[in-house]
């Protein structure tokens, strides 16, 4: 979809708890998937990703769940941190097109102690 | 390892300059992008290049905008005249593109532009 920072949703969590970041796409075509941490001052930077042909990835502390029935991609943050506080962005593409990411409006998390 | 080096961090001018914001990408990257990000439009892909070619400009503003990769390692955005409204956050990222699977883009730190 469009990126569009203005009034970006925020999400509220306690240090400790998981968090759970949803994001939607559009393109049924879309067989790449990816999710950016954002914070002040600096650029995005890749977290984690998953291709079309799984619908679960893990890294360290992150899980992304991919459903392309519903064309939905989730987040997950074990034992969230102050540090994760950022915006986080997901992005879509196609195989062959250069790469070429779609973003979506991004999430803000916010971490309170 | 270096990642995307972008420079100038900051830039102040007044508008009617021309302004060059300058890019490093990651080295045996071969796809490189240029975004703008604001509050009010969030982030927008501005241009591709694929192998040093540009490859989608669409996103472009206006003819005001024109990028250029004289080489895989060096890559330039250039605004000339300047204006207010391009006041915004400037991101370069590179990726590896081959036949096949797409792999992550990786950006720089940004160059933040303020026109006055």
């Amino acid at each position: 979809g469009e990126s569009v920072g203005l009034h970006l949703p925020t999400l509220s969590v306690q240090e400790g708890d998981n968090s759970i970041i949803n994001c939607a796409y559009s393109n049924s075509a879309s067989d790449y998937f990816i999710w950016y941490k954002q914070e002040s001052g600096k650029g995005p930077q890749f977290i984690i990703d998953i291709r079309s042909n799984m619908d679960k990835r893990q890294g360290q502390r992150v899980t992304v769940l991919l459903n392309k029935t519903v064309k939905h991609l989730s987040l997950q943050i074990a034992a969230t941190q102050p540090g994760d506080s950022a915006v986080y962005f997901c992005a879509d593409s196609i195989s062959g097109g250069y790469n070429k990411l779609i973003f979506g409006a991004g999430t803000r998390l916010a971490v309170h102690p | 390892d270096a990642g995307v080096i972008q420079s100038p961090r900051h830039e102040v001018t007044e508008m009617g300059q021309e302004v060059t914001l300058r890019c490093k990408p990651i080295s045996g990257h071969n796809s490189l992008f240029w975004y703008r990000q604001t509050m009010m439009r969030g982030l927008e892909l501005l241009i591709y290049f694929n192998n040093n070619v540009p490859i989608d400009d669409s996103g472009m503003p206006e003819d005001r905008f024109s990028a250029k990769m004289p080489n895989a390692s060096f890559s330039t955005l250039k605004i000339q005249p300047s204006e207010p409204r391009d006041s915004a956050v400037y991101f370069c990222a590179s990726s590896s593109t081959g036949v096949g699977s797409n792999q992550p883009q990786h950006f720089g730190d940004g160059t933040r532009l303020s026109i006055l």
